[in-house]
């Protein structure tokens, strides 16, 4: 099967941009997981979709959000971008997303946003 | 929320030799105990995962331990290769009804000489 899929893999933009990053799971896999990789606060867990519903949301402010399609890919959308947001934005995919997050996830190569 | 801390923060070990990296956490609810390796540049890949009905698990070089009471789990390499050299990151679930969290250690630096 193929792996997961993440779309641009490099992004530059401005402060007060927006900005669409794109994910697409392993054939099968219904729920969707983002997180953000900093040098200084690590991998954070941004918030999770399964079958077009958010199911589960990190400590990130409003400017930041997703959505899922009925074929499972799903976007995350960033407004108003600040200096901070500059980060590597990784997706995760797993079959169910069982409560309690006991699926394993598998990680995207991630799309490196670079923000001016 | 839940608290992950891990250690340490950099390794640096002869070829051959053992390495362990250690994480401990806060929630008692928490029941999967993921590791991860990040080569740089690459994404994060599953290297080993245990779950809280098993107190250690083992794939090949590379073992897993976890001490439910004491809430800690440990990543232990055998035999270390230059290839082995990467960031690792251990994780746990949030228990309960949290769906698709994993709330993660701040990585260890593993570097082996050869």
């Amino acid at each position: 099967k193929a792996g997961v899929t993440q779309t641009p893999r490099y992004l530059i933009k401005t402060r007060g941009q927006q900005v669409t990053l794109s994910c697409s799971p392993i054939s099968g896999h219904r729920s969707v997981s983002w997180y953000q990789q900093t040098p200084g606060q690590g991998l954070q867990f941004l918030f999770e979709y399964f079958s077009e519903t958010q199911r589960n949301k990190g400590n990130f402010p409003g400017r930041f959000s997703g959505r899922q399609f009925s074929n499972s890919r799903s976007e995350m959308n960033v407004s108003t971008l600040e200096l901070g947001d500059s980060a590597l934005y990784l997706c995760a995919s797993s079959l169910a997303g069982l409560a309690g997050g006991l699926n394993t996830q598998y990680f995207g190569p991630g799309t490196r946003l670079t923000v001016l | 929320g839940e608290n992950v801390e891990q250690h340490p923060s950099t390794l640096s070990v002869q070829e051959g030799d053992s390495a362990v990296i250690k994480c401990t956490y806060s929630d008692s609810a928490s029941n999967y105990f993921p590791w991860y390796k990040q080569e740089l540049g690459k994404r994060p890949q599953l290297i080993i995962d245990i779950r809280s009905n098993v107190g250690e698990k083992k794939d090949q070089r590379i073992a897993v331990t976890l001490n439910k009471t004491a809430k800690h789990f440990s990543l232990h390499i055998t035999e270390t290769q230059p290839e082995d050299s990467a960031v690792y990151f251990c994780a746990v679930n949030a228990g309960g009804t949290s769906y698709g969290k994993l709330t993660f250690g701040q990585g260890t630096i593993l570097t082996v000489h050869p």
